[in-house]
């Protein structure tokens, strides 16, 4: 079993659409997690951190559920410029190694 | 503000041949500092992880190698390049005090032919 799991789609939505993209995690010890976001040929960039209580960051929002061991992300009001893929992150431990997820692909039509 | 360099940007090399990118970080100190690699469609694949000059980790065994010769500098580095080694390199930073999030430099794509 992978240490974090993604389905790596593509998601395919039109404008305006709200979509959501789950990850899943093995070790239930983890501390930290994060979305990145990752553009054709461009280096990952973080998006947001995911708090326990859950956040949100304009259209964007994060939640955990520690019982499930999943982490979840949210568009609402999907954008052109939203088409990228999704990385979900996880700090198993606390240190300072990060697991990545495979990423998952979202591409975003008019 | 932290901002994170890495150069070449592209690079086309025969098999064989030796190979060397290097990473530059500014802005902060004492960062610790990773090499990742990215296969066409695929995830990351951190190689090497360093917490402090001369200190390093290394999580896949490889033909490749790193070192870190100051605070804020980081090779990688191949005496002999396979074409397995064609890949999307990417270096980057976390604050030793922090959570453990990574900022990413610009990265640099390689094609050994």
């Amino acid at each position: 079993r992978k240490e974090v799991e993604q389905d790596p789609g593509p998601f395919n939505v039109p404008e305006g659409a709200t979509v959501a993209f789950n990850c899943t995690y093995s070790n239930s010890a983890s501390q930290s997690f994060f979305w990145y976001r990752q553009d054709c040929r461009k280096e990952p960039k973080l998006l947001m951190s995911v708090y326990s209580s859950g956040n949100e960051d304009g259209r964007f929002t994060a939640q955990l559920n520690r019982a499930s061991q999943y982490i979840s992300l949210l568009i609402r009001d999907s954008k052109l410029s939203d088409s990228a893929t999704y990385l979900c992150v996880v700090n198993p431990d606390a240190g300072n190694m990060l697991t990545f997820g495979g990423g998952t692909r979202l591409m975003v039509k008019p | 503000s932290q901002t994170i360099h890495q150069w070449p940007a592209t690079l086309v090399q025969p098999v064989g041949s030796p190979l060397s990118l290097e990473c530059t970080v500014e802005g902060t100190s004492n960062p610790n500092l990773y090499w990742y690699r990215q296969a066409a469609g695929r995830g990351l694949q951190l190689l090497f992880y360093s917490v402090g000059i001369g200190q390093i980790s290394s999580e896949v065994p490889q033909n490749l190698s790193a070192s870190r010769p100051q605070d804020r500098q980081f090779i990688l580095s191949s005496k002999k390049l396979l074409l397995s080694d064609s890949g999307f390199y990417l270096c980057a930073w976390s604050s030793p005090r922090g959570v453990g999030t990574q900022y990413f430099g610009p990265g640099t794509r390689l094609l050994v032919l």
